[in-house]
């Protein structure tokens, strides 16, 4: 099975922050890789894949980058509706996720 | 607009058994692989079984195989998950969501999910 692992697991930044998350993975599966917004309650809600394209609808500020083992999700100026988690997920071999990254109001 | 509701989550004493649905509408239903993922209370996510579009191929993530069955009925526009021999650790919302659009070449997977079902394993 292929083990994704986010850094950090928590990030606390203020709106207009640059902030950046790190998915590693296991083993190489090429660019099938996605990024997740999730809000309590709420399902999650698909914003990266392919590892840089960019949903429909989903703001620009949000992009994402790497290959192979390293990826990264960017978002250019903090908004105060990106306050949420964020999982990344392969999908090369079966599914797996990462354990989520919790941006926090600082 | 595209819909997944599912139904069947409740609570469940260990050893038991449950059954979840996923009725699905707005979108070609028959056309879409199909997976279910689940998220533990405060956890992460979590993935459990994919279905291809004909039901033809299945998987399970080894902590369900064994345990738990995946089909669906594309006349009925529905996915199931029969869940058995029911632990603890399985106490999670189950969402339905969808997988790769067969002869479509998209890239994208995990474009719609449903609202979740929670499921209690507990004596």
């Amino acid at each position: 099975d292929i083990q994704m692992t986010q850094s950090p697991s928590t990030l606390s930044a203020s709106v207009g922050d640059r902030v950046t998350i790190t998915c590693r993975a296991s083993e190489s599966f090429g660019m099938w890789l996605a990024w997740f917004q999730q809000k309590p309650g709420k399902a999650p809600k698909l914003l990266i894949y392919k590892a840089s394209s960019l949903e429909t609808g989903v703001p620009s500020r949000f992009s994402g980058s790497g290959s192979g083992t390293e990826f990264t999700l960017t978002i250019s100026s903090l908004q105060p509706d990106d306050f949420a988690t964020y999982y990344c997920h392969q999908y090369g071999t079966y599914w797996s996720f990462g354990q989520g990254t919790k941006v926090e109001i600082k | 607009e595209v819909q997944l509701v599912e139904s069947g989550g409740g609570l469940v004493q260990p050893g038991g058994s449950l059954r979840l649905s996923c009725a699905a509408s707005g979108f070609t239903f028959s056309n879409y692989e199909m997976d279910w993922v689940r998220q533990a209370p405060g956890k992460g996510l979590e993935w459990v079984s994919y279905i291809s579009n004909s039901g033809g191929t299945i998987n399970y993530a080894d902590s369900v195989k064994g345990r738990f069955t995946v089909s669906r009925d594309n006349a009925k526009n529905s996915l199931f998950l029969q869940m058995n021999i029911l632990r603890a650790e399985d106490t999670a919302t189950y969402y339905c969501v969808t997988d790769r659009e067969a002869n479509r070449g998209s890239a994208k997977r995990g474009e719609y999910w449903g609202q979740g079902t929670l499921v209690t394993v507990s004596s």
